[in-house]
């Protein structure tokens, strides 16, 4: 069974739409997180949600919206997209919320704008 | 603000050469210090930790001494594979109950046979 699932694993899309990419993790975790991955590989924290409350909010347009309806599942949704959004977004997820734990990421959404 | 810098890559080695990835952070505090590992296609997993001053991490051949006089982590393996092709990331998390995981660059591992 895979621990954290994102979908989906590509999206191609065009300026302007608005996507969403869904994350679960089956591992009872309490914190969750999204990382975005731009082309050269540097990775940088959007959000992370402890047990469906919001504790990092990073610098991040409000076009990209973070949901966390339970704790075992968090999602982003992303409006009016841009270029530049275009990138790998990572889900991960921890038993601490201190960012002292093991993260386990999923395997990646890759977002391609048009 | 917390940082962490990886020297610039990428590195090729040939298979069975000696391995060293430089870290240096800059944190408050006393830092939990972290290297995770990306393969090619997949997400990032933990390779090695350690949490305080002198502690060694240590996972598939690869380790790691948490040097504080330095504030540095580097990543050492003394025989590489071509299976270790894969970029490292060097990443620290400081004290505190909301913390984040802070990242470097990353770096680019390519061994060739």
């Amino acid at each position: 069974d895979t621990a954290v699932s994102q979908t989906p694993k590509y999206l191609v899309t065009q300026m302007g739409n608005d996507k969403s990419i869904k994350c679960e993790q089956n591992l009872g975790h309490d914190t969750m997180y999204w990382y975005k991955q731009d082309s050269k590989k540097f990775l940088k924290i959007m959000f992370s949600y402890n047990n469906k409350e919001l504790i990092i909010n990073e610098t991040v347009p409000n076009r990209f919206s973070p949901k966390s309806p339970d704790k075992a599942h968090l999602n982003l949704h992303i409006n009016s997209l841009e270029l530049g959004d275009s990138a790998v977004y990572f889900c991960a997820s921890s038993q601490e919320r201190s960012g002292r734990g093991e993260l386990f990421f999923g395997e990646g959404s890759r977002l391609t704008v048009l | 603000g917390n940082s962490v810098t990886q020297m610039e890559g990428p590195v090729t080695l040939s298979e069975e050469a000696f391995l060293t990835i430089n870290c240096t952070y800059t944190a408050t505090g006393y830092p939990s210090l972290f290297w995770y590992v990306q393969y090619p296609g997949e997400g990032l997993q933990l390779l090695l930790k350690a949490t305080k001053a002198d502690d060694k991490g240590s996972n598939k051949g690869f380790e790691a001494t948490y040097r504080k006089e330095t504030t540095s982590f580097h990543l050492e393996k003394g025989s590489v594979q071509v299976s270790d092709s894969a970029v490292y990331f060097c990443a620290l998390s400081p004290t505190g109950a909301n913390s984040k995981l802070t990242f470097g660059k990353g770096i680019t591992l390519s061994v060739r046979p």
